[in-house]
């Protein structure tokens, strides 16, 4: 499959759960993203990384922890997360430029819904 | 800190009526702005951005940095435009962006 792939679709985790959302992306990109979207709020940034390095952690809790093993796979690994947590976990790449800015898009997968119990 | 506002949650009109959706944004710099659009059962995708004045789909966005404002017009709505429209802003170096919340945008027959 092209583009950005999540997995899985849906997950639903208890409080003591320890699960991890997988992101996989085919566009030859080198920046990565973890975005939250709650229902009730605006699509959050959590974590940015630029060449496999994480340069953004947009001040969320350690109970999130992200992995990026290469360019091309980021991993959302979760544990004791708490019901506030529920809402959908949306991954994106693009193809980062260097220096200032520029004007990369962001490709967008379809989007883990997280529930937890 | 930068902030997006979309004043709308919904948006509803027939088709053929013009539209306007509204975006405001608070930052202290020189911003880049972006509109992206989520379709039913689609993913989130690119819909337009300032720097590029382009017209996608028949939709146009002018930066105003006098009233800080971005909407998104279209000047007669087709059915297939109902979507969710998200406003966004990259704030200086890096490619990090910040959303607004959304407006849903109904095209009524």
């Amino acid at each position: 499959e092209t583009g950005v792939t999540q997995t899985p679709r849906h997950l639903v985790m208890g409080m003591t759960n320890k699960k991890s959302l997988k992101c996989e992306q085919h566009l030859g990109h080198n920046a990565m993203y973890w975005y939250k979207q709650s229902a009730k709020k605006p699509l959050e940034l959590m974590f940015v990384y630029n060449f496999k390095e994480q340069t953004e952690n947009n001040s969320v809790p350690s109970r999130f922890s992200p992995e990026c093993p290469n360019s091309s796979h980021l991993f959302l690994h979760l544990h004791t997360l708490q019901p506030e947590d529920s809402a959908l976990y949306l991954c994106a790449s693009s193809q980062a430029g260097t220096g200032s800015a520029t004007n990369e898009k962001l490709f967008f997968g379809s989007g883990t819904q997280l529930s937890v119990l | 800190a930068q902030r997006v506002t979309q004043p709308e949650k919904l948006l509803s009109v027939f088709k053929g009526a013009p539209v306007e959706l509204k975006c405001n944004y608070s930052y202290s710099g020189s911003p880049e702005l972006f509109w992206y659009v989520q379709y039913s059962r689609q993913r989130l995708q690119l819909l337009l951005r300032h720097i590029s004045r382009e017209s996608i789909k028949g939709f146009t966005a002018d930066l105003n940095k006098g009233e800080t404002s971005f909407h998104l017009k279209k000047p007669f709505a087709q059915e297939e435009d109902s979507a969710m429209y998200y406003c966004a802003l990259r704030s200086g170096a890096g490619n990090m962006l910040t959303f607004g919340g959304g407006t849903r945008l109904m095209v009524k027959p």
